[in-house]
């Protein structure tokens, strides 16, 4: 069963550091890895998308790394800002459609 | 274009009461999904459904049942609500990109669900 775990779960952080957001994956047969934004009672918002056969993506300030090898990928968030402040969460797709979630990194960005 | 909508946004019940919440969605994607999330946890899969007139249980079924009434609604339903099923439920739907281009699943705003 494929198991997924974002570390840390909580970050704080001066505006203007750059960060980086960690997440692992026990299996390493899945078909991409997804990250999200969540903001405070609201629904998730697709951040970057890797596709398993990608080392990374790029956003804006956001820059994502996959190693499916070691089960292991990157969220890298430069220049932060306090708009930055939500719940970061990863998710894994195998077999099928379905996608395994962590438990995400609550960001949160002081002015 | 709405994208992925949910209804009701908040509901408390009283244990063993019964509700339905529903989704509806306006892209024509072809697969939807249910999750709860719990404090702390990410979010777990419930039910889904491929197509329409299809459904399959997820991780964490038991407590509910699915219609996939249409391509557009997928409602998820409580027949004797717990203290356990409270939590915060997403309708998701999906997307298949074009070859290489990725996929992603769209979210609904969420269902905030309290059981006494």
């Amino acid at each position: 069963k494929q198991e997924v775990t974002q570390i840390p779960a909580a970050l704080s952080v001066p505006e203007g550091e750059n960060l980086v957001l960690n997440c692992s994956f026990t299996d390493s047969a899945i078909y991409n890895l997804q990250w999200f934004r969540q903001d405070p009672g609201k629904g998730l918002t697709s951040l970057l998308l890797i596709q398993s056969s990608q080392r990374e993506q790029t956003s804006g300030r956001l820059n994502a790394s996959l190693d499916k090898s070691s089960g292991r990928s990157t969220l890298y968030i430069a220049a932060s800002q306090p708009g930055d402040s939500a719940t970061y969460l990863c998710a894994v797709r195998g077999a099928g459609n379905m996608l395994t979630f962590g438990g995400g990194t609550r960001l949160m960005v002081k002015p | 274009n709405a994208g992925v909508t949910q209804t009701p946004k908040f509901q408390v019940l009283k244990t063993g009461q019964s509700m339905t919440l529903q989704c509806a969605q306006d892209m024509n994607h072809n697969s939807m999904y249910w999750y709860r999330q719990d404090p702390g946890m990410g979010l777990r899969l419930i039910y889904y459904s491929a197509s329409e007139g299809t459904t399959d249980k997820g991780e964490v079924p038991n407590g509910y049942n699915v219609s996939r009434l249409n391509k557009r609604e997928f409602s998820l339903r409580l027949e004797s609500a717990a203290p356990s099923q409270t939590s915060v439920y997403f309708c998701a739907s999906h997307s298949v990109g074009l070859a290489g281009a990725g996929d992603t699943q769209y979210f609904g705003p969420g269902t905030r669900l309290t059981v006494l």
